[in-house]
């Protein structure tokens, strides 16, 4: 079955580095989507991304934050500086449609900013 | 703004039936999605009602009530392994996201 997968599955960086969160989307999806969520709490939306720019972001998705589709299969999530409270679960998802069909989810990324 | 309320917890036996509420204020309403996530996993998607109604698929039906901007997810025929928290999303404002609730956490019980 296909999936959506993510690297690293762990990720420990010092407060003020950038750090780069890889995803590879569901091959023949179009819609791909960053969420986070800290631990404990609800899925946070940050940024939908199609046909090769960002088709809209949260308030959450700053400066700091940017994404990028630099081939045909991969799409990363870059934080330029790092805060402690970056510190969450990142989601990669992609879907074939949007409107609310179904989206499938990466396994995550756990961020840690110490 | 957007909000949704669903309850925090809930606690039900093995091959009973349990219902998880969610009510939301928003804008532009698209539909109502549902996404399972056990603890250290990814949410998994359940099901979409985008029209009034009553959609079935397995053990777990959903619905959804537009005009009193409501919906439900129905879990039947309880198993242990359907511990996890269910989270209702809308699509709503931007067609591109989901805006999920706090999540409501299910334990079964022998």
């Amino acid at each position: 079955e296909p999936e959506v997968t993510q690297t690293p599955s762990h990720q420990v960086t010092q407060m003020g580095q950038e750090v780069i969160l890889r995803c590879v989307p569901i091959s023949n999806h179009l819609y791909f989507y960053w969420y986070r969520q800290i631990l404990g709490q609800k899925v946070e939306f940050l940024v939908s991304f199609y046909n090769n720019e960002i088709s809209e972001k949260s308030e959450i998705f700053d400066d700091q934050f940017s994404v990028e589709r630099p081939d045909g299969s991969n799409f990363t999530l870059k934080i330029r500086s790092t805060k402690l409270e970056d510190s969450a679960m990142y989601f990669c998802a992609s879907s074939v449609n949007t409107g609310g069909t179904e989206a499938f989810f990466g396994q995550g990324t756990r961020l840690t900013v110490v | 703004g957007q909000s949704l309320e669903q309850p925090s917890e809930v606690t039900a036996v093995e091959g009973a039936i349990v219902q998880i509420n969610c009510t939301y204020q928003t804008s532009g309403f698209y539909g109502l999605s549902w996404y399972q996530q056990h603890d250290g996993g990814a949410p998994t998607f359940l099901s979409y009602n985008a029209l009034d109604g009553l959609e079935e698929t397995g053990r777990f039906s959903s619905f959804l009530s537009r005009s009193d901007s409501y919906g439900y997810l129905l879990l039947q025929e309880l198993q242990m392994k359907d511990s996890a928290s269910y989270f209702c999303a809308v699509t709503s404002g931007g067609y591109n996201k989901l805006i999920f609730g706090a999540g409501t956490r299910l334990a079964v019980h022998p």
